[in-house]
This record gives structure tokens, C-alpha cells and sequence, in this order.
């Protein structure tokens, strides 16, 4: 399996402009993790689903970001308008039965 | 409410030296504890984990971990470092009960190897 694939690795967008950050998790995976990674506040955990649906959003920042799971092969997180303090990477999990969550090589963002 | 504490933010030892990294966890059931190392650039790859089996738990790379419920820790250590180990090393915990399927993080030890 090639793994968690995360798209784009780099993105740079100006403030206010929107953002789309994509997931492909590990086939057979009914779990998909959406997190945050910034030297101030570490590694931030967004959003996660089970089977496609969304279980617990508590850690999104505002009503800037959303995210979503249309099938379980695909996810979204989205920002909408960006700001600069969004510039963070921005990593993705998947986990299957077992415990081990396995996170794709991240998105880079920078909100100028 | 689970939660981690990693204690030094950076740990410096010199190559052939041993690796001590230090994690102390909350939880208010019995935990399961990880250990993940992200090399630059690079997501989280799983090192080790523990899930109620066996104390001594033995990862990839020579690493391993001693779950001691008596002091809330989980230190990672390996005999000896190599310079490939350099890399930013986190403890994670979640609770073991069903339905809980986060993981807490730590704020990451940073692995420098000396030469």
C-alpha cells in the first residue's frame, strides 16, 4: 500500500483566500484523523471520522474550517477565508482495526 | 481527561551514547501509549506501542519502552544512538476504553547526535 497520501505538500495562498487540503487514507482504514502541527501549540488534533462520518470536531479552530469524508477513500479539510495564523502543517491519519494511527507526509501551508 | 508530559524540549547525546527520552502520561483509565518519531519534512511513524501486554515493549531501530504504572512514565530509550536517529520523538496516549480513539500528543523531544 502506498500509505497516507496527502495533497498538496506545499501550498502557499494570500489571506482570505480559500484552501483545500487533501487526504487519501490507507485502503481497508475506517478511521481518518485531521491535525495541526505549529511550534506554539505542537501537534493539534482537528477533527476525526469513523466510517466517513465525522466524530468529534471539537479541536477545529472556528467556523473558518470545515472537513469532510465523501467516501472512504477521500477526505477534505478546507479553510475558508484563510488567515496567516492557519499557516501550520497540516497532517492526516488513518487507522484500521488495530491501534496504530499511520499519518501521511503533511501539508505545508503558508497564509501570507 | 488524558493528557502527556514530555520532559526537555531537546536532548543532545553523543553517538554511541545512550537515548533516554522522557514521558510521564495522565489517564483516567488504563492507557495505551505510543511512541513516534518524525524525521524532517516527514509525517509520524509509529516506534512502539503499549497496550496492556508485556511492560518492556520493543520498537523498530533498536528503541524500546518500560511502561511503569507506579510513576505514570513510559521513557523511550536505546543502548546506543546512531546518527540516523536524529529526529523529533513524541509520546502519545489514548484510553483504552472503547469509543476513545484519540490520541493525545506530547510536545515532541527534539534528538541531536553528536559526532
Amino acid at each position: 500500500d502506498a500509505g497516507v497520501i496527502q495533497s498538496p505538500r506545499h501550498e502557499v495562498t494570500e489571506m482570505g483566500q480559500e484552501v483545500t487540503l487533501r487526504c487519501k487514507p490507507i485502503s481497508g482504514h475506517d478511521y481518518l484523523f485531521w491535525y495541526r502541527q505549529t511550534m506554539m501549540r505542537g501537534l493539534e488534533l482537528l477533527i476525526y471520522f469513523n466510517n466517513n462520518v465525522p466524530i468529534d470536531d471539537s479541536g477545529m479552530p472556528e467556523d473558518r474550517f470545515s472537513a469532510k469524508m465523501p467516501n472512504a477513500s477521500f477526505s477534505t479539510l478546507k479553510i475558508q477565508p484563510s488567515e496567516p495564523r492557519d499557516s501550520a502543517v497540516y497532517f492526516c491519519a488513518s487507522r484500521g482495526s488495530w491501534d496504530i494511527q499511520y499519518f501521511g507526509a503533511g501539508t505545508r501551508l503558508s497564509v501570507l | 481527561a488524558q493528557s502527556v508530559t514530555q520532559l526537555g524540549s531537546h536532548v543532545s547525546v553523543s553517538e554511541g551514547a545512550l537515548v533516554l527520552l522522557r514521558c510521564n502520561y495522565s489517564s483516567s483509565v488504563p492507557p495505551y501509549l505510543f511512541w513516534y518519531v518524525q524525521y524532517p519534512n516527514q509525517g509520524l511513524q509509529l516506534l512502539l506501542k503499549y497496550t496492556s501486554a508485556a511492560t518492556l515493549v520493543k520498537g523498530i531501530n533498536g528503541f524500546e519502552a518500560e511502561f511503569k504504572k507506579s510513576e505514570t512514565s513510559f521513557h523511550l530509550t536505546k543502548p546506543s544512538a546512531h546518527m540516523s536517529d536524529a529526529a523529533e520523538y513524541f509520546c502519545a496516549v489514548s484510553e483504552s476504553n472503547f469509543g476513545n480513539e484519540k490520541l493525545t500528543f506530547g510536545t515532541g523531544t527534539r534528538l541531536t547526535i553528536i559526532p
